[in-house]
């Protein structure tokens, strides 16, 4: 079964660190591009970063970019992101998504989401 | 404020059909897929169509996709009350080199 299990959330203090990880399991994950997305308490979608397959290419949304690095152990099945300088905007439920093809970069579309991951920053 | 632009909301009843508009521009949606999620209460989005107008295997044919120019619309017909959820839209912007997503539309099945 293709799956994607999340880990790492919690209360942070602002400005403090946090490092989410993403195990993946089912499918060639090397094979695929691999997606952060946030939802706020009560809001909708906000897509944060992408690694590619091999994870020599990056994106970043500009709210996050300079604070936040996403990253895969492609031995380990394993995405991360990590987040540095952390701010209250940044609470929200933390997603890791798979690109939907096959090789494909960047991906415009996930087809397995994990059931996400708690970020609280709050003093 | 979202890239894409969805409806807020959007009601109808049993065994009637709905549709939600997701607009954008030449950055996103008019020269990349569509694809569209569905997100029940408490739960992670599903993916419901991509590339436009496909769905993934063991999503009925009640879901529908397409796109015109810079919109796309997500249509769903018999509906049934375990089709309320919130509804997005996404895409890749070549423009921001980021994903992208509508609003959200909550849909309600009266």
């Amino acid at each position: 079964e293709v799956q994607l299990l999340e880990s790492g959330g919690g209360l942070v203090q602002p400005g403090g660190s946090l490092r989410l990880s993403c195990a993946a399991s089912g499918f060639t994950f090397s094979s695929y591009a691999m997606s952060w997305v946030r939802q706020a308490p009560g809001k909708g979608l906000e897509w944060v970063s992408a690694i590619s397959g091999s994870g020599g290419s990056t994106y970043y949304a500009d709210s996050v970019k300079g604070r936040f690095t996403i990253s895969r152990d492609n031995s380990k099945n394993t995405l991360y992101l990590q987040m540095n300088s952390l701010r209250a905007e940044d609470t929200a439920v933390y997603y890791c998504a798979k690109g939907l093809r096959f090789l494909e970069w960047p991906a415009d579309a996930f087809d397995i989401w994990g059931q996400g991951t708690m970020v609280t920053v709050s003093s | 404020q979202s890239v894409l632009t969805q409806p807020p909301s959007v009601s109808a009843a049993p065994g009637q059909k709905v549709t939600i508009s997701c607009s954008g521009s030449s950055s996103n949606i008019g020269n990349n897929y569509v694809s569209w999620y569905q997100q029940l209460p408490g739960t992670a989005p599903k993916l419901l169509i991509y590339e436009n107008n496909k769905r993934p295997s063991g999503i009925p044919d009640r879901f529908s996709g397409s796109k015109s120019g810079t919109s796309a619309t997500l249509g769903i017909t018999g509906l049934q009350t375990g089709d309320e959820a919130d509804y997005y839209c996404g895409t890749w912007d070549s423009s921001l080199s980021g994903g992208v997503f509508g609003g959200g539309t909550k849909l309600t099945v009266l």
